[in-house]
């Protein structure tokens, strides 16, 4: 199975803070790389799909990067609602689409 | 609306088994690729079960293949994981999910989850 890294597990920032998190992939996985936000007792919501396309609805401070093996996620100025924890998923092995561990942004 | 509904879940011994139902609104295509997910406390997401139709291969994780079973009824637009030989470390919140067209695969529309809890 491919797997998948993130860094850091967990930050703390501010409202306004330019947030950037980052995913691994233990092999090259062109950009099939998704990325998801969970607020605790609710199910993950995706917010990126393909490493870069905004999923409708989700707001254009949220954006994606990468290619291969590298991969990140911006938020561009942190809003209360998005203190949440964040997971990247690699599509590329199909069926078995695994997920990184995971990065908690809280609250500074 | 586009909707999945898992039920099924509860307190059960190690050793025992539960049947966990996901229900999709009609607006999921029978056609769609279907997963299960689960989620143990505290922890992150684990894919561990897909299917396309039951004609099609079923994949499982390593951490549960030989002991549930995916399937699914598209008369009447249900997902269901049999889990049989629980343990304590498949305690989790289950949740199912699809991707449909257009995403890259991408699990676009998910379940509220349902709660398995594993204990004597």
């Amino acid at each position: 199975d491919i797997q998948m890294t993130q860094s850091p597990s967990s930050l703390s920032a501010s409202v306004g803070d330019r947030v950037t998190i980052t995913c691994r992939a233990s092999q090259s996985i062109n950009t099939y790389l998704n990325w998801y936000q969970q607020k605790p007792g609710k199910a993950p919501k995706l917010l990126i799909y393909a490493a870069s396309s905004l999923q409708s609805g989700v707001p254009s401070r949220f954006s994606g990067s990468g290619s291969g093996t590298e991969f990140t996620l911006t938020i561009s100025s942190l809003q209360p609602e998005d203190f949440a924890s964040y997971y990247c998923q690699q599509t590329y092995n199909k069926p078995r689409r695994t997920f990184g561990q995971g990065t908690k942004v809280e609250i500074k | 609306e586009v909707q999945l509904v898992e039920s099924g879940g509860g307190l059960v011994q190690p050793g025992g088994s539960l049947r966990l139902s996901c229900a999709a609104s009609r607006f999921i295509s029978s056609s769609y690729d279907m997963n299960w997910v689960r989620q143990a406390p505290g922890k992150g997401l684990e894919w561990i079960s897909f299917m396309t139709n039951e004609n099609s291969p079923k994949y499982y994780a390593d951490s549960v293949r030989g002991r549930f079973t995916i399937s699914r009824d598209d008369a009447s637009n249900s997902l269901y994981l049999q889990m049989n030989y629980l343990r304590a470390e498949d305690t989790a919140v289950y949740y199912c999910a699809t991707h449909r067209p257009g995403l890259d695969d991408a699990f676009d529309v998910w379940g509220r989850g349902t709660v398995v809890t594993v204990s004597s």
